[in-house]
């Protein structure tokens, strides 16, 4: 069974592009949580998914977007990045208010 | 705003030594907490959980106690193996939606034969 895939696993841009980071929860899971790690900190929060639906959303501009499929699977969408968007991004999915179960996350690099 | 504080580290342990690191939390309601880990290499996992007050969490050999008097949820082990050298976090839920956490930064646990 496979767990929580995400790609790229790596990835390099300058500021201002765009990115689309991409995640597929494990099987049977209908949520899909994203969130951004900087270096040497904890996760924090960017937005969940659910019915294909932003179900909630923590303190990240509008630059910051996503979507869900029918399949369950997600992207997250940056615009116009900045330097500081530089971090670890986790994909994260589980059942509806269940334990959720992380990917090992897309290095994006903006330089 | 709720969050979490954890100690700092990196904590450096010989094996069999006694595992605490601490995580202090600020929050209005009564949150859910939660200890993660991150092995290198891996995913996040989620290592235990309490959902209320004086629930105590445990795993693999390691516990956490739910203090809402101290707001705390220290983790602690007893005797800790080389396997155990990872990054963990300290986490809470506040609204019930296990899918929102709000994290600790992190303490790094390297566990030396």
């Amino acid at each position: 069974d496979a767990g929580v895939t995400q790609s790229p696993t790596h990835l390099i841009k300058t500021r201002g592009q765009q990115v689309t980071l991409r995640c597929s929860p494990k099987s049977g899971h209908d949520t899909v949580s994203w969130y951004q790690q900087a270096l040497g900190q904890g996760p924090q929060f960017i937005f969940q998914y659910y019915e294909e639906e932003e179900r909630q959303r923590g303190n990240f501009p509008d630059r910051f977007s996503g979507h869900q499929f029918p399949n369950y699977s997600s992207e997250l969408n940056v615009n116009a990045l900045l330097l500081g968007d530089s971090a670890l991004y986790l994909c994260a999915s589980s059942r509806l208010a269940g334990e959720l179960f992380f990917g090992e996350g897309s290095r994006l690099t903006v330089l | 705003g709720d969050s979490v504080t954890q100690m700092e580290g990196p904590v450096t342990l010989s094996e069999e030594a006694f595992l605490t690191i601490n995580c202090t939390y600020t929050a209005t309601g009564y949150p859910s907490l939660f200890w993660y880990v991150q092995y290198p290499g891996e995913g996040l996992q989620l290592l235990l959980k309490a959902t209320k007050a004086d629930d105590k969490g445990s795993n693999k050999g390691f516990e956490a106690t739910y203090r809402k008097e101290t707001t705390s949820f220290h983790l602690e082990k007893g005797s800790v193996q080389v396997s155990d050298s990872a990054v963990y976090f300290c986490a809470l839920s506040d609204d019930g939606n296990t899918g929102k956490l709000i994290f600790g930064q992190g303490t790094t646990l390297q566990v030396k034969p």
